[in-house]
């Protein structure tokens, strides 16, 4: 099992362009999450997802888009690029379906975003 | 609103016991209480978790006290690649997911 992959690793963007996070994980799990780490500070959620066909706003979802694809597979958009949004984005997926649920998340490798 | 504090940073040497604790109020009664491992350059990897009194798994212990109001991971001899940040994570009572700010543990030879 791949456990929990993301695409693309490293990407940089100029201020005002669009781009799309790609997330899937092969475990079955019901949950889904967004964060985003900037250097040397803690997890920020962004936006989760419960269940296929659910999605809920995090603790900073502004600028940001997500779309629960399938069981699968969640992606979160940048529709306009800012210098604020360079940071660490890790997805994450959890068994549980309630989505705020503290049961174990298993986390992707992260990819690591710079907006000129 | 639940908050967690930790501390920023500790130092510790090989073969020593470390404590971390995280205080945490405000926390849902029925979820639990979740630790967190981050090497630099990785996504965090679980390492423990438990509702109350003592969890222990093959590399650490949680013990948590019956008011619930902090935790604390213990890291029987730790090594130099235990060497990592730590983080709590809880649920509060509006089950919103809460994590700590992370501990940067440190191990000297």
């Amino acid at each position: 099992n791949a456990g929990v992959t993301q695409t693309p690793k490293f990407q940089v963007l100029k201020t005002g362009q669009s781009m799309t996070l790609q997330c899937a994980q092969d475990m079955n799990h019901n949950s889904m999450y967004w964060y985003r780490q900037d250097p040397g500070m803690g997890l920020r959620l962004i936006y989760y997802s419960a269940s296929e066909g659910t999605t809920d706003k995090g603790e900073v979802p502004n600028g940001y888009n997500v779309s629960r694809l399938n069981k699968r597979e969640f992606s979160l958009r940048l529709e306009s690029a800012a210098p604020s949004q360079t940071s660490v984005y890790f997805c994450a997926s959890s068994e549980g379906d309630r989505g705020t649920h503290t049961d174990t998340q298993y986390f992707g490798p992260g990819t690591r975003l710079t907006v000129l | 609103l639940a908050k967690t504090t930790q501390p920023i940073s500790m130092d510790s040497y090989e073969g020593q016991e470390v404590n971390i604790t995280c205080s945490h109020n405000n926390i849902a009664t029925n979820d639990y209480i979740t630790w967190y491992q981050q090497f630099p350059s990785q996504g965090p990897r679980f390492i423990i978790q438990g509702y109350k009194t003592k969890v222990t798994n093959e590399v650490a212990s949680l013990f948590i006290p019956a008011d619930r109001k902090s935790s604390t991971l213990s890291l029987p001899r730790v090594s130099l690649s235990d060497t990592a940040v730590y983080y709590c994570l809880v649920g509060d009572k509006d089950y919103q997911l809460i994590w700590g700010a992370g501990t940067k543990l440190i191990i000297k030879p």
